[in-house]
């Protein structure tokens, strides 16, 4: 069974201040790592797709990088804002089927 | 333009009864996938449409599940005989070319329940 894991699981942050997470995910036959962001009562939404080892992607306020050799990717948030506030979802895309971890809760407070 | 829409927002079954969701894709995106979400628990792939090619149905937890789709458009995810494990938010997504390098756009999902 596959593994990808988020840590940590839920995170306060003080509005303003800079915070990261982790997802990691096997190193063998890695093809591609989505991040994505859900906030609560509305769709997922996407925010990055990464296939290759190194890859650095930004939007805005939110960053991603990747390491498919040691099998995890890191996604920061730099001066936290409200509207900040969601669960982050990776997903893993293997041999198999895309698999996404439990996600990581985010809370801003102002 | 429009979203990723599906139909019912909410639908509340008695146990044993069959159920239908519905999800319309972005027009033109040619992969379309279903998950759910159980309480508690993490998205979970449950079905994936390729174009014209076979779908990749290996999520599919029980043969009580099946789904169709025509060409690129409507998709519906039938539940057999639902039982209560049965209840969870499915969601449907599309993205505009095959495989999975490509980004995910998510319909609100159907929240089904089964009493």
């Amino acid at each position: 069974i596959l593994n990808v894991e988020q840590s940590p699981q839920s995170l306060h942050v003080q509005e303003g201040d800079s915070t990261n997470f982790t997802c990691s995910f096997p190193s063998s036959n890695f093809y591609a790592l989505h991040w994505y962001r859900w906030e609560t009562a509305k769709s997922p939404e996407a925010l990055f797709v990464m296939t290759l080892n190194g890859d650095e992607k930004k939007k805005g306020r939110i960053s991603a990088t990747l390491n498919t050799k040691e099998g995890y990717s890191y996604l920061y948030i730099k001066g936290s804002q409200p509207e900040d506030s969601a669960t982050y979802l990776c997903a893993f895309k293997g041999a198999q089927k895309l698999v996404f971890g439990q996600g990581t809760r985010l809370t801003i407070n102002p | 333009g429009a979203g990723v829409s599906q139909s019912p927002s909410n639908k509340v079954t008695e146990k044993g009864k069959d159920v239908e969701l519905r999800c319309d894709p972005i027009s033109g995106h040619t992969a379309l996938y279903w998950y759910r979400q159980r309480l508690g628990q993490g998205l979970e792939f449950l079905i994936y449409f390729q174009g014209n090619s076979a779908p990749d149905k290996s999520g599919l937890p029980s043969d009580r599940f099946s789904a169709e789709r025509t060409g690129e458009s409507v998709s519906t995810l039938t539940i057999q005989r639902t039982q209560q494990e049965d209840s969870a938010v499915y969601l449907c997504a599309s993205s505009p070319f095959y495989g999975h390098s490509y980004e995910q756009y998510f319909g609100p999902g159907t929240r089904l329940t089964v009493t």
